[in-house]
């Protein structure tokens, strides 16, 4: 069964590094994003992306944060200078549809992200 | 009023029983419904969509209710590994991409 997957698993940086986030979505989707999740806190939406363009963010999704996709394969989160507030589990996911209609999302299994 | 209410549990249920889920929507533009369902520390994973009409797969039965914004998951049989965090899930609104995440439900099955 296609799955989403994410590298690496956990990453640890210090205050004020920059640092990427990498995600392989399903190959025949077409809609991809971004969602975090704070350690006992729920999942929130950050970003979604569709034909090479961010479509949606979040407030969340501020000028530290950035996406791509350099290729096609993989989809990248940056976030340019980490904050002690950003660690969190980040999650990958994407679709095959996009919005006005069922959009099932599927996750990759996360990056925990811990600054220090 | 929370984007999506559900209660946090835990529920602490015998292997066999039925048990049921609530969660409330405040957004009556959200169209599109999901229950997924999170172990510790893991990935939401996609359980169900939910339908106007209501919709079973196998031990698992979904319903909205669109004029309360009211939907509903129904374990049947429970097994032990039916435990997880039971997470109610909504699209923003017709014209947006996003998902908006309840805090999710506890269901503890025990033997």
């Amino acid at each position: 069964e296609p799955e989403v997957t994410q590298t690496p698993s956990h990453q640890v940086t210090q205050m004020g590094q920059e640092v990427i986030l990498r995600c392989v979505p399903i190959s025949n989707h077409l809609y991809f994003y971004w969602y975090r999740q704070i350690l006992g806190q729920k999942v929130e939406f950050l970003v979604s992306f569709y034909n090479n363009e961010i479509s949606e963010k979040s407030e969340i999704f501020d000028d530290q944060f950035s996406v791509e996709r350099p290729d096609g394969s993989n989809f990248t989160l940056k976030i340019r200078s980490t904050k002690l507030e950003d660690s969190a589990m980040y999650f990958c996911a994407s679709s095959e549809r996009g919005q006005n209609r069922y959009n099932e999302q599927f996750f990759g299994p996360g990056t925990r992200l811990t600054v220090l | 009023r929370k984007e999506v209410e559900q209660d946090p549990g835990p529920f602490n249920v015998p292997e066999g029983a039925t048990v049921a889920f609530n969660c409330t929507y405040s957004n009556s533009a959200s169209q599109s419904f999901f229950w997924y369902r999170q172990d510790c520390r893991k990935e939401p994973k996609l359980l169900m969509s939910v339908y106007s009409s209501g919709n079973e797969d196998g031990r698992f039965t979904a319903q909205l209710n669109r004029a309360s914004q009211y939907i509903s998951l129904l374990i049947r049989d429970s097994k032990l590994s039916d435990s997880a965090t039971y997470l109610c899930v909504v699209n923003s609104d017709y014209s947006s991409y996003k998902l908006i995440f309840g805090s999710g439900t506890r269901l503890l099955v025990r033997p």
